[in-house]
């Protein structure tokens, strides 16, 4: 149980460009959505989190308006980077939990943006 | 500012012994407590979680938890090279049973050898 997918898995674009990354929890509803970013030998950063229905509340530092978070329903929820440039690329990694705090995360989504 | 804190490594243990893995927080009020392995290239996945003060056994997996001096570690019994991994010590600094984001240390770089 507690199965948590991303899609994609890798994505590469051209500065400038939106791309939109899928997180769903397979085997449970997740009431909460966290969504979180890691450079290479750094540790998971944090950059926001999602409640299904209401706004995503974000950490500081981040742009809530060029990261876009929708929890639509209780398995889904979307990370839109918009007009994504080079720095924004990374990897970007998204964690649900239900009932019980516990987070359980997806596999994570590799964007490279050229 | 609230803080996990972990000995980054790496720690280097033979085959078949026993490794040990420490972290330190500084919110007293912590109520939950998670390690994560995360390989090299992949998404942290869950080892075991631990709400009270002592031990917590499953398999290999002991993570002890002593709230008092706040501090909690993971032992890793009879270590396997497939464990070589960086383990994340994270702490919910929020209130217990709520899905409240989560403080991570950096992590432990563990190298077991042959």
């Amino acid at each position: 149980g507690a199965v948590v997918s991303q899609h994609p898995s890798w994505v590469i674009c051209k500065s400038g460009t939106s791309v939109k990354i899928e997180c769903r929890s397979l085997d449970f509803q997740a009431t909460t959505m966290f969504w979180y970013r890691q450079f290479p030998k750094q540790s998971l950063m944090l950059m926001a989190t999602s409640n299904e229905g209401s706004k995503a509340t974000y950490e500081q530092g981040v742009e809530k308006d060029k990261f876009l978070i929708n929890h639509a329903s209780l398995t889904l929820s979307t990370l839109t980077v918009t007009s994504a440039h080079p720095e924004d690329s990374s990897f970007y990694i998204c964690s649900a939990a239900g009932d019980l705090e516990t987070q359980y995360f997806g596999p994570g989504t590799r964007l490279l943006v050229l | 500012q609230k803080e996990v804190e972990q000995n980054s490594g790496p720690l280097s243990v033979p085959e078949g012994a026993i490794a040990s893995l420490n972290c330190t927080y500084s919110d007293r009020g912590s109520q939950s407590f998670f390690w994560y392995r995360q390989y090299s290239g992949k998404s942290p996945e869950l080892i075991m979680f631990i709400y009270s003060n002592g031990d917590k056994e499953d398999g290999r997996f002991t993570a002890q938890l002593n709230k008092a001096s706040q501090y909690v570690s993971l032992l890793i019994r009879d270590s396997q090279p497939s464990d070589s991994a960086t383990y994340l010590c994270a702490v919910n600094m929020g209130s217990s049973g709520t899905a409240s984001k989560l403080t991570f240390g950096t992590g432990t770089r563990l190298q077991v050898t042959l």
